[in-house]
């Protein structure tokens, strides 16, 4: 069974630098793509962006470029989620989400779903 | 890229259908991209309905998906207590994902 395991709550200051992890384990981490995805308190879900892990590629949403940077070691099956200068409209529940190979009868491609998540790692950020 | 409408709630008695609906463009909800989740609050988002109509391994026949145009809609039959939760659609395009902003499904 796959599993996307997060890293711990995080309490930060504006200005500071955080980056935050989900390890993946129960399948090859090359064999998918993970996505980050952030609610801020009692909203709704926002796609911020997603690495192939395999060569490092990565896409990211318009409203998050430039202000996050995602990552990923295949040594420790780990995907990241950087940011260099936080900022108070960055508190928040990040989640990872995996994209996985999907096949059919007459080829194999990268699903446009999301079918695992982690379980989320709470961001908060006060002077 | 702007996100998908869905109705923000959306209410059913035990036993009833709830369609929820999702409104996007030809650019996103206009291809068969379309997924769905569930959220119970306080945990992660479920996989509930890939590619418009697919049911993964494990998700209860009684949610169904389906598009008409640029519209996708998912529709719960036989509703359940545990049905309770919230509920979003996503779509992809152009290697770039957009959600909707969510519906509260309230069982009564």
């Amino acid at each position: 069974e796959v599993q996307l395991v997060q890293s711990g709550a995080e309490i930060m200051k504006p200005g500071e630098s955080l980056r935050i992890s989900c390890k993946v384990s129960g399948d090859s981490f090359i064999s998918y793509w993970i996505s980050w995805v952030r609610q801020m308190p009692g909203k709704g879900l926002e796609w911020m962006g997603r690495i192939d892990p395999s060569d490092s590629y990565t896409t990211y949403s318009p409203s998050f470029e430039g202000h996050v940077t995602i990552s990923a070691d295949k040594s420790v099956n780990t995907a990241y989620l950087q940011w260099n200068s936080l900022k108070a409209s960055d508190t928040a529940l990040y989640y990872c989400a995996r994209h996985p190979v999907h096949c059919t009868t007459t080829t194999c491609y990268y699903s446009n779903w999301f079918d695992s998540w982690g379980q989320g790692t709470r961001v908060s950020v006060s002077s | 890229q702007s996100a998908l409408t869905q109705p923000a709630s959306v209410s059913g008695s035990p036993g009833q259908s709830i369609t929820i609906s999702c409104t996007g463009t030809s650019s996103d909800v206009g291809y068969n991209y379309v997924s769905w989740y569930q959220q119970h609050p306080g945990k992660a988002p479920k996989l509930m309905i890939y590619e418009v109509i697919n049911r993964p391994s494990g998700v209860s026949i009684r949610f169904s998906g389906s598009k008409s145009g640029n519209t996708a809609s998912l529709t719960i039959s036989r509703l359940q207590p545990e049905d309770e939760a919230d509920y979003y659609c996503s779509s992809y395009t152009s290697d770039t994902w957009v959600f909707g902003g969510g519906t509260k499904l309230t069982v009564l």
